[in-house]
């Protein structure tokens, strides 16, 4: 079965603090997704990575930075948290291609900055 | 840019009624695929149905189907025969055919099963 594992469910942090957010899939999947939550806002691609080492900021970079290193894990950084990234964030990956295939996405990460 | 509008934050069913969610999309490319996805509450979000654009028979899924019509922008979903475990969010959503499979979603509508 297709497996995309986040970190954490829940996790606290300060403002200020770097943050980060682990996601490993199991699928041998070139193309991974980190997209944010929001009530009313649907989901919102923050970064993607289509490669090891591959980066491309999404709709709302600000704030995160990404690291790839391996071809199953992408990590989701928030160099210096701050309030308005209290939010719900979701890891999806993907095989590549022009295909109708869809994103296999992580449970979430529930993070809220105090 | 692609954008994707779910104009229904909230709906609510009768139990084995039929409901309708209703999505609009805003693109100048011919070619694309479409996704419904569901959210539980337990919050995984898995694929619905998909439907790809240089289709015209609309894409079924047992009690899923959608009704898409590409000159309207319109991609609906239907579920007949509503179960207490289709109570979820509902996310409709747009990947181009260009650059990498991005998903460009809309705002969600929470679908509500009433016994």
């Amino acid at each position: 079965d297709v497996k995309v594992t986040q970190s954490s469910r829940y996790l606290v942090k300060r403002t200020g603090e770097k943050v980060f957010l682990e996601c490993v899939q199991d699928m041998d999947h070139e193309n991974m997704f980190w997209y944010r939550q929001d009530p009313g806002l649907g989901l919102r691609l923050i970064y993607f990575s289509y490669d090891v080492k591959m980066k491309e900021k999404g709709d709302i970079p600000e704030g995160y930075s990404v690291s790839r290193e391996k071809k199953e894990r992408f990590s989701l950084i928030l160099e210096s948290a701050s309030t308005n990234q209290t939010s719900m964030y979701l890891c999806a990956s993907s095989s590549p291609g022009n295909s109708n295939q869809p994103q296999h996405f992580g449970d979430g990460t529930r993070l809220s900055i105090l | 840019a692609q954008t994707v509008t779910q104009s229904q934050p909230e709906m609510s069913v009768q139990e084995a009624e039929t409901v309708t969610l209703s999505c609009t999309y805003d693109t100048s490319e011919s070619d694309y695929y479409l996704f419904w996805y569901k959210q539980p509450p337990s919050r995984q979000m898995i694929l619905v149905i998909r439907q790809e654009a240089y289709k015209q028979q609309n894409a079924t899924e047992n009690r899923f189907s959608v009704n898409f019509q590409k000159a309207a922008k319109s991609f609906s979903l239907k579920i007949s025969d509503s179960q207490l475990g289709d109570a979820a969010m509902y996310f409709c959503a747009y990947r181009s055919l260009q650059g990498a499979q991005k998903l460009v979603f809309g705002q969600g509508t929470r679908l509500t099963i009433n016994p």
